[in-house]
């Protein structure tokens, strides 16, 4: 069966500092994946999604960026943190030909 | 353009009576339609979708959807709530102008009473 990792699951950081969030998938290949922010226990805003290695769609212009460098692995990043940036951060894989994405356990980020 | 609507913030319900959710959508052509749970501090759950075909979908957890092409809604329904069931529920639909992403309602709060 398929799972999906994030880590970490809580972090702290000052603003200015930077960051790096890292999603895997296990049990699939070449699945679509997702990273999505969630403020104040709402609604999700979509920040990037991949189709494959190295192919990242941006949704949001902001001082985030993503990386895709295997085919499982999604990697979310920042140079410079703002408070803004405080979220719950939510990974998700689609697997190809499905319409359902299903998504890993969060990282509550805090920036201070 | 596509959306999805979910008029209520919260809906309160006492254990063991049904419960429905409401969730409408705006789209053009067939509707791939989502409902999730999302549980404190936890990632989403997917709990059923439709795409096509029995108008009445049967997901996880004893949830149903129920699928009206002519009210465009798709509200998710149990026959009778549980305390655990208390929880953050999204309703989605697939974007037609990329297959790659879903579109999210803004959440409806359910909260069940002992």
């Amino acid at each position: 069966s398929q799972t999906i990792h994030q880590w970490p699951a809580t972090l702290v950081q000052p603003v200015g500092s930077p960051l790096s969030l890292e999603c895997t998938v296990e049990g699939t290949s070449n699945p679509n994946l997702y990273w999505y922010r969630q403020a104040a226990g709402r609604g999700l805003q979509l920040l990037f999604y991949s189709v494959g290695i190295g192919q990242i769609s941006s949704e949001v212009p902001q001082n985030l960026s993503a990386s895709r460098p295997q085919d499982r692995q999604f990697i979310l990043s920042s140079k410079k943190l703002l408070l803004s940036d405080s979220g719950f951060y939510l990974c998700a894989w689609r697997a190809t030909g499905a319409y359902e994405q299903y998504f890993g356990p969060g990282t509550r980020l805090t920036v201070t | 353009a596509q959306s999805v609507a979910q008029p209520e913030d919260q809906v309160n319900v006492a254990e063991g009576n049904p419960l429905t959710v409401k969730c409408t959508y705006s789209v053009s052509g067939n509707p791939y339609l989502f409902w999730y749970v999302q549980y404190p501090n936890r990632g989403l759950q997917f709990l059923l979708k439709y795409i096509t075909g029995d108008n009445l979908v049967k997901g996880s957890y004893g949830f149903e959807a129920e699928f009206n092409k002519s009210q465009t809604s798709f509200h998710l329904k149990k026959p009778s709530a549980l305390v655990s069931d208390s929880a953050l529920y999204f309703c989605a639909v697939r974007d037609v102008s990329s297959a790659s992403k879903i579109i999210f309602g803004s959440g409806t709060r359910l909260s069940i009473r002992p």
